[in-house]
Formats: structure tokens, C-alpha cells, sequence
């Protein structure tokens, strides 16, 4: 199993300043990452598939890279309906595997 | 428009059953992968299961192996998850959710998800 590891736990910015989420993976799942956000009593929205290619409808701030075990979002200005919940999730492998989030809060 | 209705939720006794259903419409649904995934309350989120496009192959994470059985009915465009010997830490949101591509292959991400229904153990 793929053990997908995300930091920080709790990442704090101010609107309009620039966000850099991070996620690791136990062993290489190429480029089979995705990125999901969720806000509170909601469920989970697909952000990012394949590292770096952006889902339908999500905004150009928001951007994925990395690949092989190291892997980032980046939100480059936060707007107030991005705090929210982000986890990562490889693909690569079954059993398919999320990390535990990061929150990114106000600061 | 994607859509995905869970039901079925509800409080049950540890060691008893429940049989969560999600309807699916917008999409065609013989055409896909589907999912369950599980969130504890307040906590992360954890793949359940996943049945092929066609029902002929399913798969479990080893948490619920033996315990649990997804199925579908795509005359119906329905989903199903057969929860049996239910534990305390069962009780989650179960979120239904379609596999990204429709190719057959896999495994793949979840492009489209339900609202979750929420299911209980408790005693």
C-alpha cells in the first residue's frame, strides 16, 4: 500500500497571499496524483488530476506539480472560498490511497 | 449534470446490517467505474470499495473485506453497499463516488461525488 503523507497539517495565510501545499509518497505513483478539496459538511471536489491538469470549472489558481514520490498544490491567491480541507490521493496502485489533509485556514 | 444521490444511512447496533443505496443520473452510468468512499466524522478519507462498469469485478479495502459487498443494478443507474457484522469504527459519511475515466482500466480518481449518507454504530 501506498502511504501518502501531506504537509503541514494546518497551514494559516492571509487572503490574497499565495498557498503551498505539500504531499509525499511512500514510493513512486508516477504522475497518478490527485488533489481534492472539501469544505465543512460537504462533500469532496476534484481539483487536480495527473499532477498537474486542472478538473473542470476549477480556476487557474490553482496548480499541481511534482511527480514520482514529491507533489505540490499551489493556490496562488487565496480567495476567502478556498479555506477549506486538501488531501491528495494516488492512483497509481490499488488500493487507491488519500493522505490525512492539510487545513488551510485564515490567518 | 452529474449527479449522485446516497440513502440508506442510519443508526444500527455493532454487529448488525445495513444496505446503502446511490442513484445516479446525468452521466451513462454503465459506462463507468463506481466507488464508495468513507470519511469518520472529523476525519480523513478512506476508499471502501469499487465495482467495474459492468459488476465483474469488485474489490475491498482489507478494513472491510468479508464484511461488505458493493453491487449495481445498471438498469436502474443504482449503486449499492451491503454492510454486515457492522463495527463502532464503521460509523462514517459514505460518500459514492465515479471513477475519471470511462476506458475500463484503472485505477483512476474520483471526478464526481455524492453528498455522503451518514451511517452509525453504536450501541
Amino acid at each position: 500500500e501506498r502511504v501518502m503523507t501531506q504537509s503541514p497539517a494546518t497551514l494559516s495565510v492571509s487572503p490574497g497571499e499565495r498557498a503551498t501545499l505539500s504531499c509525499r509518497a511512500s514510493q513512486s505513483v508516477s504522475s497518478n496524483l490527485a488533489w481534492y478539496q472539501q469544505k465543512p459538511g460537504q462533500a469532496p471536489r476534484l481539483l487536480i488530476y495527473g499532477a498537474s491538469i486542472r478538473a473542470t470549472n476549477i480556476p487557474a489558481r490553482f496548480s499541481g506539480s511534482g511527480s514520482g514520490t514529491e507533489f505540490t498544490l499551489t493556490i496562488s491567491s487565496l480567495q476567502s472560498e478556498d479555506f477549506a480541507v486538501y488531501y491528495c490521493q494516488q492512483y497509481n496502485i490499488w488500493p487507491r490511497t488519500f493522505g490525512q489533509g492539510t487545513k488551510l485556514e485564515i490567518k | 449534470e452529474v449527479q449522485l444521490v446516497e440513502s440508506g444511512g442510519g443508526v444500527v447496533r455493532p454487529g448488525g446490517s445495513l444496505r446503502l443505496s446511490c442513484a445516479a443520473s446525468g452521466f451513462t452510468f454503465d459506462g463507468y467505474g463506481m466507488n464508495w468512499v468513507r470519511q469518520a466524522p472529523g476525519k480523513g478519507l478512506e476508499w471502501v470499495a469499487d465495482i467495474t462498469w459492468n459488476g465483474g469485478n469488485t474489490d475491498y479495502a482489507d478494513s472491510v473485506k468479508g464484511r461488505f459487498t458493493v453491487s449495481r443494478d445498471n438498469a436502474k443507474n443504482s449503486l449499492f453497499l451491503q454492510m454486515n457484522s457492522l463495527r463502532v469504527e464503521d460509523t462514517a459519511f459514505y460518500y459514492c463516488a465515479r471513477d475519471g475515466l470511462s476506458d475500463g482500466s484503472g485505477p483512476y480518481y474520483f471526478d464526481s461525488w455524492g453528498q455522503g449518507t451518514l451511517v452509525t454504530v453504536s450501541s
